[in-house]
């Protein structure tokens, strides 16, 4: 059974980084991309970063572009992404989800785990 | 706003087919597949329809898919009321570097 399972999420000032951690299970983890998709309080979904399968090619949405880094432990099974500079529109639940293939452009996100929550306030 | 526009919210009575419309443009919706996730109230995302029109194993086929041009639409035929959810389109945007997209997300309402 796939499992992902992420943590790390709390309350940040704004300005400040949090580091957040997705471990997964139930698949081989260096086959696939994965992402970080993120969902404001009361709002739709927001696709942040994607990564491929051996951190070849990584993406950014241009509202955190500069401020925020994906990256993946194979070997871990685990997933990351360094959040710098938050500011208040960054808080949101943070999804990891899996990709069905092993670029994190052409596939598309078959499963999600339940999200950490992030908050940004002085 | 979003990149892709859905409608706010829809709705039908039990045993109703209701259809959720995505509009996009050539950068993304018409050049690459579409995909469509529910979320049911306090709950992740679930993927539901992928590649415009295919169906993950265990998705009832009252829920389909197509797109046509720089459209895309949802159908849920026999709505039920597990069916109550947001419903989200997402595609892969070819501007700029490339980033994915996804629609503001449609609120369906059994009545």
């Amino acid at each position: 059974e796939v499992q992902l399972v992420e943590s790390g999420g709390g309350l940040a000032q704004p300005g400040r980084s949090l580091r957040l951690s997705c471990a997964a299970s139930g698949f081989t983890f260096d086959d696939y991309a994965m992402h970080w998709v993120r969902q404001s309080p009361g709002k739709g979904l927001e696709w942040v970063s994607g990564i491929s399968w051996n951190s070849g090619t990584r993406g950014y949405a241009d509202s955190v572009k500069g401020r925020f880094t994906i990256s993946r432990d194979n070997a871990k099974n685990s997933l990351y992404l360094q959040m710098n500079s938050l500011r208040a529109e960054d808080t949101a639940l943070y999804y990891c989800a899996k990709d069905i293939g092993p670029g994190y452009s052409t596939g598309h996100f078959d499963y999600w785990g339940q999200g950490t929550l992030v908050t940004v306030s002085s | 706003q979003s990149v892709l526009t859905q409608p706010p919210s829809a709705s039908g009575t039990p045993g109703q087919r209701v259809t959720i419309s995505c509009s996009g443009s050539s950068s993304n919706i018409g050049s690459n597949t579409v995909n469509w996730y529910q979320q049911l109230p306090g709950t992740a995302p679930k993927l539901l329809i992928y590649n415009n029109n295919q169906r993950p194993s265990g998705v009832p086929d009252r829920f389909s898919g197509s797109k046509s041009g720089t459209s895309a639409s949802l159908a849920i035929s026999g709505l039920q009321s597990e069916d109550e959810a947001d419903y989200y389109c997402a595609t892969w945007d070819d501007s700029l570097n490339g980033s994915w997209v996804f629609g503001g997300g449609t609120k369906v309402t059994v009545l």
